[in-house]
């Protein structure tokens, strides 16, 4: 069965600094994955995807991502964070082999930025 | 993508009672699904909304207590019946093009129910 793993519960950066939110998967073939933040009291919205091709993707808000499938991981990263990027971030996988469009997201990751 | 509009976006109802939430989107759509997202959780898939048939429900969630409709395209609800505290959650109502699996879902505001 598919899975994703969100192993920090949170994580705490300084304004300008690099941050990484990590993500780890498992399913039985080669994954979609997906990454979505959701802003306090808001829906979700989507970030960027990886579905085959170039192993770093680029996403909304100067945001990307690398699939390394040996590490089964999908982190996201930003170079310079802001604080306007503190929010509730959550990383999706959906198992191309299965019979519906279901995407099976993760605990989610808190992240604060401080000024 | 798609525009989705969800109402009420919140609402504090007593026990016992029952609360449809409605799904409505600017283009019509193959797929739309139903999770709920529990206070401090992760999002939790409730059903697939089949247009003209009946949803299809995940593992721990039954038709008499989340029914669904989906009448065309473009407009589903969802129904919480019989609510306790237990279902105080956000709703939310996410729509996926063709249901092709490289595509992402989009999804609405959600709807908070605080259930007393």
């Amino acid at each position: 069965a598919q899975s994703v793993a969100q192993p920090e519960d949170q994580v705490n950066v300084a304004e300008g600094n690099p941050l990484t939110v990590k993500c780890t998967y498992s399913v039985s073939g080669n994954p979609y994955l997906f990454w979505y933040v959701q802003y306090p009291n808001r829906g979700l919205q989507f970030l960027l995807k990886y579905i085959t091709g170039d192993n770093l993707v680029k996403g909304s808000y100067g945001f990307e991502a690398e699939f390394n499938k040996s590490q089964t991981s999908f982190h996201l990263k930003k170079p310079s964070a802001l604080v306007s990027d503190s929010a509730l971030y959550f990383c999706a996988v959906r198992d191309p082999n299965g019979a519906t469009n279901k995407l099976i997201f993760g605990t989610g990751t808190l992240l604060a930025v401080q000024p | 993508s798609a525009v989705i509009s969800q109402k009420p976006s919140r609402d504090i109802c007593q026990r016992g009672t029952s609360l449809t939430i409605q799904c409505q989107v600017d283009s019509q759509v193959t797929m739309m699904f139903w999770y709920r997202q529990q206070p401090g959780q992760s999002l939790t898939l409730i059903a697939t909304a089949n247009q003209g048939s009946e949803a299809t429900y995940e593992s721990g969630f039954v038709i008499d207590k989340f029914p669904i409709s989906r009448p065309n395209l473009t407009f589903s609800t969802l129904t919480v019946s019989n609510m306790s505290p237990e279902d105080s959650s956000i709703y939310l109502c996410s729509v996926g093009g063709t249901g092709g699996g490289g595509e992402e879902l989009f999804f609405g505001e959600g709807s908070r129910l605080t259930v007393l």
